[in-house]
C-alpha cells in the first residue's frame, strides 16, 4: 500500500515558525492536502498542491515536489489557536484520499 | 457554507447491538464517505458512495455496512457491534474528487 509519513508531534513557540513535513509515494499521485484538526474536532480543509511550488495562504504556506514525493506546511507567526494536529493526505489514482496518521503541533507561549 | 451533520456526537452501545450512525449533507454532493479514526493510526476509509445507492469498499469494511437511499444521507450500520469497533467515526463529502467536508464526528464507545 501507499505511505504518508509525517512526524508524530512537534512543540514550537508563539510567534516563531514551524514547518510540517510529509513524504509520499508519487505512483498514482493525484494532489496533496493538509487539513487541520483541533483535539475533539473534525478536520478541517487548508490547502490542496497539485503543481510544484509553493501556495501561500495568509499565515500558512504548503510546498509541494512531485519529483521527490514531498510537501510541507509552513506556519508562519504562530498563534495558540494553531495548536492541532495537521493531517497529510495524498489524492491517488482512484481519486480518494490516503491519509496520514497526522503531526500534533504543540504551541508554547 | 457546506454543512455534514452526524447524528450523534456521543454514543454508548453493548457488544452484540446494532448500531446506526447517520449523516446528511446539505449540498448536493455526490460523493460521502465513512471513516474511522484511532489514535496514531491516521483516517481509514471503511465505505464510500459516489452516488445514490452505490456503495463502494475502502480499506476496513469488515463489521460495517453502509446504506445510501437519498443523495444527502449516508448511514453507517454496524450489524453487531464489537469492542474493537471503539472509535471516532468521521463522516465526509465532497463535489468533485478534491476537497472533503467533515462532520463533527461520532465517538462510539462499545462496552
Amino acid at each position: 500500500g501507499q505511505n504518508i509519513d509525517q512526524p508524530t508531534e512537534m512543540t514550537a513557540t508563539e510567534g516563531a515558525i514551524v514547518q510540517i513535513n510529509c513524504t509520499y509515494q508519487t505512483s498514482g499521485f493525484n494532489g496533496l492536502f493538509w487539513y487541520q484538526q483541533h483535539a475533539g474536532e473534525a478536520p478541517t480543509f487548508l490547502s490542496y498542491n497539485v503543481l510544484d511550488g509553493l501556495e501561500e495562504k495568509g499565515r500558512f504556506s504548503s510546498f509541494l515536489s512531485r519529483s521527490k514525493g514531498y510537501s510541507y506546511l509552513l506556519l508562519k507567526e504562530l498563534q495558540m489557536k494553531d495548536s492541532a494536529s495537521y493531517l497529510c493526505a495524498q489524492g491517488d489514482s482512484n481519486y480518494q484520499l490516503i491519509w496520514g496518521a497526522g503531526t500534533k503541533l504543540i504551541i508554547k507561549p | 457554507d457546506v454543512k455534514v451533520t452526524q447524528s450523534s456526537r456521543y454514543l454508548v452501545k453493548r457488544t452484540g447491538e446494532k448500531v446506526f450512525l447517520e449523516c446528511v449533507q446539505d449540498m448536493d454532493h455526490e460523493n460521502m464517505f465513512w471513516y474511522r479514526q484511532d489514535p496514531g493510526l491516521g483516517l481509514r476509509l471503511i465505505y464510500f458512495s459516489y452516488d445514490v445507492k452505490m456503495k463502494e469498499k475502502g480499506d476496513i469494511p469488515e463489521g460495517y455496512s453502509v446504506s445510501r437511499e437519498k443523495k444527502e444521507r449516508f448511514s453507517l450500520i454496524l450489524e453487531s457491534a464489537s469492542t474493537n469497533q471503539t472509535s471516532m467515526y468521521l463522516c465526509a463529502s465532497s463535489l468533485t474528487y478534491n476537497e472533503q467536508f467533515f462532520g463533527p464526528g461520532t465517538r462510539l464507545t462499545v462496552l
